[in-house]
């Protein structure tokens, strides 16, 4: 069965760090591209960053460029998602999300398993 | 970027009645489109990708439809348990990758 569970969510303030993690189990983690999406209250899903199998792929939102870092450990299954400069608009729940293709074929950039999320609140 | 248009936001539908949810997109996307379902506290869950392709274990209920710029995703004799929001998604181009704002199914 495939499971992710993110961590690492909390009430931060304006302008600090949180990093947040995604452990994965139930398929091969170093075949398949992995993905954030958050989706902050009220609003619709929105994605934020991409990371292909072996890091050599890496995408962000505008929104986040510059300020979020995408890693990957496929010794451990796991990936982050390093948010600096937070802001209060990135107060959302933040998803990590498995892509529907795996190696060799290249990302789909669509998601068949998704993790419960993580809520990041960024306030004063 | 290409921008994702749901409608209605809210619909309204009783067990065992059709629901009918429209996505448009901003430009052409061929058959790059998903549709997720998302209830609270669970993780969202991929039904349909390809426009019409059903995910593994969805059942046959929901059926995606459209093409070029307008979709549809329906929902045959509705169960309580479709109650849900439902996002549609292109990966047609990108990043960004794009998602609608989501239609919530309701109970009328």
């Amino acid at each position: 069965e495939v499971q992710l569970v993110e961590s690492g969510g909390g009430l931060v303030q304006p302008g600090r760090s949180l990093r947040l993690s995604c452990a994965t189990s139930g398929f091969t983690f170093g075949d398949y591209a992995m993905h954030w999406v958050r989706q902050a209250p009220g609003k619709g899903l929105e994605w934020v960053s991409s990371i292909n199998w072996n890091s050599a792929n890496i995408d962000y939102a505008d929104s986040v460029k510059g300020r979020f870092s995408i890693s990957r450990d496929n010794a451990k299954s796991s990936l982050h998602l390093q948010m600096n400069s937070l802001r209060t608009e990135d107060t959302a729940l933040y998803y990590c999300a498995k892509d529907f293709s795996g190696w060799p074929s290249e990302s789909f950039y669509y998601f068949d398993f998704w993790g419960q999320g993580t809520l990041v609140t960024v306030s004063s | 970027e290409i921008v994702m248009t749901q409608s209605p936001a809210t619909l309204s539908v009783s067990p065992g009645e059709r629901a009918t949810l429209s996505c448009r997109a901003s430009q052409t996307i061929s058959t790059n489109l998903a549709w997720y379902q998302q209830k609270p506290g669970q993780a969202p869950r991929l039904l349909i990708y390809g426009i019409s392709i059903r995910a593994t274990d969805i059942p046959a209920r929901f059926s995606g439809s459209g093409s070029g710029t307008e979709f549809t995703l329906t929902i045959d004799s509705l169960q309580s348990e479709d109650f849900a929001l439902y996002s549609c998604q292109q990966y047609n181009k990108g990043p960004p990758w794009t998602f609608g704002q989501g239609t919530k199914v309701e109970f009328k």
